[in-house]
């Protein structure tokens, strides 16, 4: 059974303005959360990540909150632009070591 | 980037034949890890390293083996390839809690 959900497959956004990318998870235990941003014909990269003792971490255009009575973190990017255009993955895990994906979200920032 | 290569990026294989992919890192990290990725299935975890010798199951282990001899190489074999094993293959290697993983390039198999 899937522990990290993705529900919205795909997303399309204007240049400018804010997307808005979200995950859900099951796993109460779990207490590291990252998001991937992904290219065609690459690995996935870094992007930010939060633990469960905070709800909010920034950087630059991109922030990451959770909302751990909810089982559910979202990851706003603002402004987008036209380059963050990619297929973005949500990940979790309770120790660190094994990291649990989600199924990813394409976004599309439309110029 | 992060010094972890995959090769081969690309191999196409006939059913039946064993396939061998093979992951370096430069950076003597001790986590590494084997995904596959598949369209609506995201990237799901096949086998793991926590050391040298030291291996474990992902959720979807079955009709792979890996071993690791060295810090530095992770295998993953496919001892009879099957149709159902055509995917994109990533090795990522662990920088903690706070960064994740650091992924290579992939490595595309088509079984055919």
């Amino acid at each position: 059974d899937q522990q990290v959900k993705q529900n919205s497959p795909s997303l399309s956004v204007q240049e400018g303005r804010i997307s808005i990318l979200n995950c859900d998870y099951t796993n109460s235990m779990f207490d590291y959360f990252l998001w991937y941003k992904k290219y065609p014909a690459e690995g996935p990269t870094f992007l930010i990540s939060i633990s469960s003792i905070k709800d909010k971490n920034e950087d630059g255009r991109f922030t990451v909150f959770l909302n751990k009575s909810a089982k559910h973190l979202s990851l706003h990017i603002v402004p987008s632009q036209p380059g963050d255009s990619a297929v973005y993955f949500c990940a979790a895990s309770d120790t660190g070591n094994q990291f649990y994906f989600g199924t990813g979200t394409s976004l599309t920032v439309i110029p | 980037d992060a010094g972890i290569t995959q090769s081969p990026r690309h191999k196409v294989t006939e059913t039946g034949t064993p396939v061998t992919l093979r992951c370096h890192q430069t950076e003597n990290h001790r986590y590494m890890y084997w995904y596959r990725q598949d369209p609506g299935h995201g990237l799901r975890l096949i086998h793991y390293s926590y050391g040298v010798k030291d291996t474990d199951k992902g959720e979807v282990s079955d009709g792979y083996s890996v071993s690791r001899s060295k810090t530095e190489d992770f295998l993953l074999t496919l001892e009879s390839a099957t149709s159902s094993q055509t995917s994109v293959y990533f090795c990522a290697i662990s920088r903690g809690q706070t960064y994740g993983y650091t992924f290579g390039s992939g490595t595309r198999l088509t079984v055919v």
